[in-house]
């Protein structure tokens, strides 16, 4: 089965500096790798999305990369606020077809010093 | 439009009872999945249901964990003989079918579960 691979496990950086965080999928059939943020004690929400088809996809002070051929993807913050501290969750999926199941990193934990 | 609900969003049980969680998905939602977060660690897989159907259990622990969704009702996780290592923060998740869904799946505010 699908697996996926993050890193690091956890980032500091200080407020304003970038930060970036990349995940690796195993199986090539994936097609919808999603990135999670969570903060304590509360729900996992879904910050930015990418599919297959695409190699680069914005939103504001957020973007992900893919590249298909290396099976790795990546979440970039920049002009990074303490409201950003948080744990992101990088996943991977196979589309409807496979029951749009997710299969999910271990986690980074973000850390935005001020 | 309620989000996904779950309940109850704490519950503590002693070794050797039955716990029960409960899930009702957001409206025109027909798919639900069932994640565990142990402690300081990621979201691991359990099941995905569709009404009255389970489609994917592969990962359910073999035994004390079943997983239910009714043609009417919540869906259930429900853990028997619960032991501590059962203690975890189990969301649930739900999306639509077809149609111009993305492939996001919409979580719960998660069920804390402590095993004394």
């Amino acid at each position: 089965g699908e697996n996926v691979e993050q890193h690091p496990s956890t980032l500091s950086v200080q407020e304003g500096d970038s930060a970036v965080i990349k995940c690796t999928y195993s199986d090539s059939a994936s097609n919808y790798f999603p990135w999670y943020k969570q903060e304590l004690g509360k729900r996992p929400q879904l910050i930015i999305d990418i599919r297959s088809n695409v190699g680069e996809k914005k939103d504001q002070r957020i973007a992900v990369t893919l590249n298909k051929t290396a099976k790795h993807f990546s979440l970039h913050i920049t002009e990074t606020q303490p409201e950003d501290s948080a744990v992101y969750f990088c996943a991977a999926s196979k589309g409807e077809e496979y029951g749009n199941k997710l299969v999910f990193g271990a986690g980074t934990i973000l850390r935005v010093k001020s | 439009n309620a989000g996904v609900m779950q309940n109850p969003r704490h519950l503590v049980r002693r070794r050797g009872q039955e716990a029960r969680l409960r899930c009702s998905p957001m409206k025109g939602h027909s798919h639900v999945y069932w994640y565990r977060q142990l402690p300081e660690e990621g979201l691991k897989f359990m099941v995905y249901l569709q009404k009255e159907n389970i489609i994917d259990e592969s990962g359910m622990p073999k035994e004390r964990f079943s997983a239910e969704f009714p043609k009417e009702g919540p869906s259930i996780l429900r853990i028997q003989q619960v032991v501590r290592g059962d203690s975890a923060a189990y969301f649930c998740a739900s999306s639509p079918l077809g149609g111009t869904y993305t492939g996001e799946l919409f979580f719960g505010e998660g069920s804390r579960l402590t095993v004394l």
